[in-house]
């Protein structure tokens, strides 16, 4: 059964904005993960933030984690065309369990 | 990503038939898993293996099965097809030592 899920479901912005997205879970989490899926491909991993840390960096990506409230947000700045995919958080632990994700699409 | 390898990629069957998805990785990884995704519904684990001889039921194993014939080898068997088993079929790998996971290409499989 799904922990939580991403908000957003879908997100339509314009190149060059930031995107938003985020990730709700309802139970104790070891450390949560960001993955993207290019339409009808593999996940590819994004960023894995630890449960005892609030933030963290990758590029133009920035992760915040409040297990208080257990949520995260994923923070994409200065999106561009090619980061047009599906954004899933992966609640982790010993397995994963992934939110339904959220579709992002940049337009030019 | 190339070092991890599902065939076939698209499979078409029909219901009651019993088919195999494959597997293979040479990350050297020793965790692997197989996901299946549906639209709306993210992806689901069926069964996970940390080495060899270890086997575990996922969050939907029914109407599956697994074998995991070597380290670098993890196939999954409907053994007798249905249509909601229609879906995109994902294969991860992963170590004991990190959290991430490193997917394959996917397998995209629908039973009629």
């Amino acid at each position: 059964s799904q922990q939580g899920e991403e908000d957003p479901q879908a997100l339509s912005i314009q190149e060059g904005e930031n995107a938003t997205m985020n990730c709700s879970y309802k139970t104790s989490i070891n450390n949560l993960q960001w993955y993207r899926q290019n339409s009808g491909r593999g996940l590819v991993h994004l960023i894995l933030i630890r449960s005892n840390e609030r933030e963290k960096h990758s590029g133009r990506l920035r992760v915040t984690l409040d297990t208080s409230k257990k949520s995260s947000s994923l923070l994409i700045t200065a999106s561009r065309a090619a980061d047009t995919a599906s954004y899933f958080c992966a609640r982790g632990g010993q397995n994963f369990v992934f939110g339904p994700g959220t579709r992002l699409s940049v337009l030019p | 990503d190339a070092d991890v390898t599902q065939t076939p990629r698209n499979r078409i069957t029909k219901t009651g038939k019993r088919i195999m998805l494959e597997c293979s990785q040479t990350k050297g990884h020793d965790r692997m898993y197989w996901y299946r995704q549906d639209p709306g519904l993210g992806l689901r684990l069926i069964y996970y293996s940390f080495d060899v001889k270890d086997i575990n039921k996922g969050e939907i194993s029914d109407g599956y099965s697994v074998s995991r014939q070597a380290q670098a080898k993890f196939s999954l068997s409907l053994e007798s097809a249905i249509p909601n088993q229609t879906a995109l079929y994902f294969c991860a790998t992963g170590t004991s030592g990190a959290y991430e996971q490193y997917f394959g290409p996917g397998t995209r499989l629908t039973v009629t």
